[in-house]
């Protein structure tokens, strides 16, 4: 099993819907982060955890929410989905500053 | 946050060494520098860490110069699998932000 599950992994959605993606780890980092990848491009940060707690913004958060349940699970959510947020979804965790663990990512399609 | 500046491509041929160079300018006392490598709708996978002269691991070697200021990622004897993406990321702050990227692309 992966140790940070990511979920679904592809999702085809209308605009104006509510999404949900999910990500799960089990290797007990306390530090999260979803971003998201445009075709071609790099990585961009959208939110970031360090605790259960303590929830920050990235670069591009605007249009997502995230919500950190527990330290092993952190959503991310696309209140109304709109075309241009077509993209792979990636999660990541880390222990502290260290190396970041990524997800297999969710490809998400907003029609 | 530290910026990092990297090529966008490179090519190689296999079996040659490979050396990609990024550079962080405003480097922080505490950043550490880190490469990861991304195939196409894959998460990026890492590579090295370093924080200052040289570190080598079973896949690469990250050289830093003394003023930190960049750093380079040389990858011994390419083969064809190594066709990816290559990220430099220098931060120990609390936003991790990768720039665009180098695309390696290894000719036979």
């Amino acid at each position: 099993d992966a140790d940070v599950t990511q979920t679904p992994r592809n999702r085809i959605t209308k605009t104006g819907k509510r999404i949900m993606l999910e990500c799960s780890q089990t290797k007990g980092h306390d530090r999260m982060y979803w971003y998201r990848q445009d075709p071609g491009l790099g990585l961009q940060l959208i939110y970031y955890s360090f605790d259960v707690k303590d929830i920050n913004k990235g670069e591009i958060s605007d249009g997502y929410s995230v919500s950190r349940q527990a330290q092993a699970k952190f959503s991310l959510s696309l209140e109304s989905a709109i075309p241009n947020q077509t993209a792979l979804y990636f999660c990541a965790t880390s222990f502290g500053p260290g190396e970041l663990f990524f997800g297999e990512g969710s490809r998400l399609t907003v029609l | 946050l530290a910026k990092t500046t990297q090529p966008i491509s490179m090519d190689s041929y296999e079996g040659q060494e490979v050396n990609i160079t990024c550079s962080h300018n405003n480097i922080a006392t505490n950043d550490y520098i880190t490469w990861y490598q991304q195939f196409p709708s894959q998460g990026p996978r890492f590579i090295i860490q370093g924080y200052k002269t040289k570190v080598t691991n079973e896949v690469a070697s990250l050289f830093i110069p003394a003023d930190r200021k960049s750093s380079t990622l040389s990858l011994p004897r390419v083969s064809l699998s190594d066709t990816a993406v290559y990220y430099c990321l220098a931060s120990a702050s609390r936003q991790l932000t990768f720039g665009s990227g180098t695309q390696l692309t290894v000719l036979p």
